[in-house]
């Protein structure tokens, strides 16, 4: 069966780092994307990876091993309203998005 | 009105009620999708057309019934529900379902209730 692991929770200080990591288990690989959800809003895209390595966009960064089937999204600077839950999606061989469950992030001032 | 937008954004209904959810994009995307957000769960894709064309049906219950008139809009047709369908309705669109292209862009959702 086709799977996405990431953690159900984390907690950051602001202004720190935080990494999200995500493993996956699909029939194929097309693209692993990462989204944020805020509380009672709609998913929202943050990043997009199909070759290896890392990408950085701002704050954030996204890596991605396929040979691992691993990813991670990392967010540096880390400010309030970063809190929000991240959604890990994977695009399988049918071109349909796998989603894992989120990670919620709590920052703590 | 820009992006994606979706009515109505809380409906309640009985089990033997029938009701429609309507989502219109308006970014000029080729690919429309319908999503289930449970609580704790993974979002669960539903439906996906692809030029107006329903590419998947994932073992969605007949209670569901998709209607896509034109790459515009699409619709979710609901008729004797069960309360377990309570949930977030969350519609998508994206430029194509290959690569990149599939980034996709949702609306706000409707979040519905079965009694």
């Amino acid at each position: 069966g086709q799977n996405i692991d990431q953690p159900t929770e984390m907690t950051a200080t602001e202004g720190a780092i935080v990494q999200i990591n995500c493993t996956y288990q699909t029939s194929g690989f097309n693209g692993l994307f990462w989204y944020q959800q805020h509380a009672g809003e709609a998913p929202t895209f943050l990043s997009y990876n199909v070759l290896d390595g890392l990408e950085e966009k701002g704050r954030f960064s996204s890596f991605l091993s396929r040979s691992k089937g691993y990813s991670y999204l990392l967010l540096k600077e880390l400010q309030m309203k970063d809190s929000a839950s991240y959604l890990c999606a994977v695009l399988d061989s049918n071109y349909q998005l796998i989603w894992g469950a989120g990670t919620k992030l709590i920052i703590k001032p | 009105e820009t992006g994606v937008t979706q009515t109505p954004r809380h409906l309640v209904m009985g089990m033997t009620n029938k009701k429609s959810l309507k989502c219109e994009q308006h970014l000029g995307h080729n690919a429309m999708y319908w999503y289930k957000q449970s609580a704790k769960k993974p979002l669960e894709l539903m439906f996906v057309y692809s030029l107006e064309e329903r590419v998947e049906n994932n073992s969605v219950p007949s209670r569901f019934s998709p209607e896509c008139p034109n790459s515009s809009h699409l619709f979710l047709h609901l008729h004797t529900l069960q309360p377990e369908d309570s949930a977030l309705y969350l519609c998508a669109s994206s430029q194509g379902v290959r690569g990149s292209y599939n980034e996709q862009f949702f609306g706000p959702g409707t979040r519905l209730t079965v009694l």
